[in-house]
């Protein structure tokens, strides 16, 4: 899962910023997925983009984040006005493509902290 | 609610032994992940199970899918400290592709 690259891995914020992260999907792959992982908490699904396309955002919460993968460049999760509930450890996988979209193969996340 | 039932939460054994952990639900799964997560990292790929049935095994892991497709265990065999980690399983109903992951089990093996 080396492949898969995350940035940055720590993030400081105080309350009312904005944070934006940042994955590069391993070489080859077209699908990317953001899962979030609280304290004690297993990893939640958020948003399942495809280039240029939103697939799956069920997971999202309905304000603040965003999230968009474009032709070029990295996907980028997005969110505004952080509060202390948002300090979590986000992760970005990927797939190759349709034939195994369940193997997602995962970056070292980005730990986010609201101060 | 929790869709995937991981058990033992914790576990703590000493190098040699063996153990098995446990993934349960109501619901059917057209596949079945296992990942071993250790801190501040990301989740790693361990298998991926599709079959009703299916058994696979890599070196000392054997990994199994339940014949209805809702559980699945890993069984370690003379585990090593090097086997210390956060175990995830990850389910994943056709037609979604996204993932579902139980809480894990935390193993710790002693020397």
């Amino acid at each position: 899962n080396a492949g898969v690259m995350q940035n940055p891995r720590h993030l400081v914020r105080r309350r009312g910023q904005e944070a934006r992260l940042r994955c590069s999907p391993m070489k080859g792959h077209s699908h990317v997925y953001w899962y979030r992982q609280l304290p004690e908490e297993g990893l939640k699904f958020m948003v399942y983009l495809q280039k240029e396309n939103i697939i799956d955002e069920s997971g999202m919460p309905k304000e603040r984040f965003s999230a968009e993968f474009p032709k070029e460049g990295p996907s980028i999760l997005r969110i505004q006005q952080v509060v202390r509930g948002d300090s979590a450890a986000y992760f970005c996988a990927s797939s190759p493509d349709r034939t195994n979209p369940y193997e997602q193969y995962f970056g070292p996340g980005t730990r986010l902290t609201v101060t | 609610t929790q869709l995937l039932e991981q058990s033992p939460q914790f576990l703590s054994i000493q190098e040699g032994e063996n153990l098995t952990v446990y993934c349960n639900s109501s619901s059917v799964f057209s596949s079945l992940q296992w990942y071993r997560q250790e801190p501040g990292e990301g989740p790693v790929l361990l298998v991926t199970v599709v079959t009703g049935g299916e058994v696979k095994k890599l070196k000392r892991l054997t990994f199994q899918f339940g014949d209805a497709r809702k559980d699945s265990s890993l069984h370690i065999t003379a585990a090593q400290p090097g086997d210390t980690g956060l175990y995830l399983c990850a389910g994943e109903k056709g037609g979604s592709e996204k993932l579902v992951f139980g809480k894990g089990t935390k193993l710790t093996v002693n020397p």
